[in-house]
């Protein structure tokens, strides 16, 4: 089975400005999260989905960040406007549906985001 | 959500067995231990979970005392190829999903 992607790869951007992160889930996966991993620091959730639902946002930094998962396939994650401190890796991950904290995650490979 | 120590780096060479532990003093009666391994440029990968005693998968054994307070991540024969970052997870399965990573363990094996 195909697994987890994210588009794009890297993205350089201005202060300033927006970006758009996309993450592809495995199919079938109803639980898709986002991480991420700023300069030098831990990886640090961002948010859970549970299909179309945000079942825990409790994550996400400030309301620059705008995650979205309409049809409860792939998702978004919108960063407006993007700050230096935005800088890092953000990672997506998914897993199957019915399963609690630590069942098995799917990563992808991230997208590196860097912001001047 | 229990916290974990782990060792911020270890070195090996080919060949040898590779064993990483971790402790987590405050993990609850609900709480399972999960490793996840990360390569340069890409993203963590499950590689093994258990409750107590031991667990074992093509990949890697992972041992847990009855007082459940460390575990240890034995990994067998290690090649150059595991070269990676290693990280001990502890959580239930009822708390609703995210992973909660530490510093992981960076593990160096040399030729």
């Amino acid at each position: 089975e195909a697994g987890v992607t994210q588009f794009p790869s890297h993205s350089v951007i201005e202060k300033g400005q927006t970006v758009t992160l996309r993450c592809d889930p495995i199919s079938g996966h109803d639980n898709l999260y986002w991480y991420r991993r700023v300069m030098g620091k831990e990886i640090k959730f961002l948010l859970h989905f549970v299909k179309e639902s945000k079942q825990d946002e409790s994550g996400m930094p400030n309301n620059r960040f705008l995650a979205e998962r309409t049809g409860g396939t792939y998702s978004t994650l919108k960063v407006q406007p993007a700050e230096l401190e935005d800088s890092g890796v953000y990672f997506c991950a998914s897993s199957r549906p019915g399963v609690g904290a630590l069942y098995e995650q799917y990563f992808g490979p991230g997208t590196r985001l860097t912001v001047t | 959500l229990a916290k974990t120590t782990q060792p911020i780096s270890m070195d090996s060479y080919e060949g040898q067995e590779v064993n990483i532990t971790c402790s987590h003093n405050n993990i609850a009666t609900n709480d399972y231990i999960t490793w996840y391994q990360q390569f340069p440029s890409q993203g963590p990968r499950f590689i093994i979970q258990g409750y107590k005693t031991k667990v074992t998968n093509e990949v890697a054994s992972l041992f847990i005392p009855a007082d459940r307070k460390s575990s240890t991540l034995s990994l067998p024969r290690v090649s150059l190829s595991d070269t990676a970052v290693y990280y001990c997870l502890v959580g239930a399965y009822n708390q609703g999903g995210k992973l909660i990573f530490g510093q992981g363990t960076e593990l160096s094996v040399k030729p």
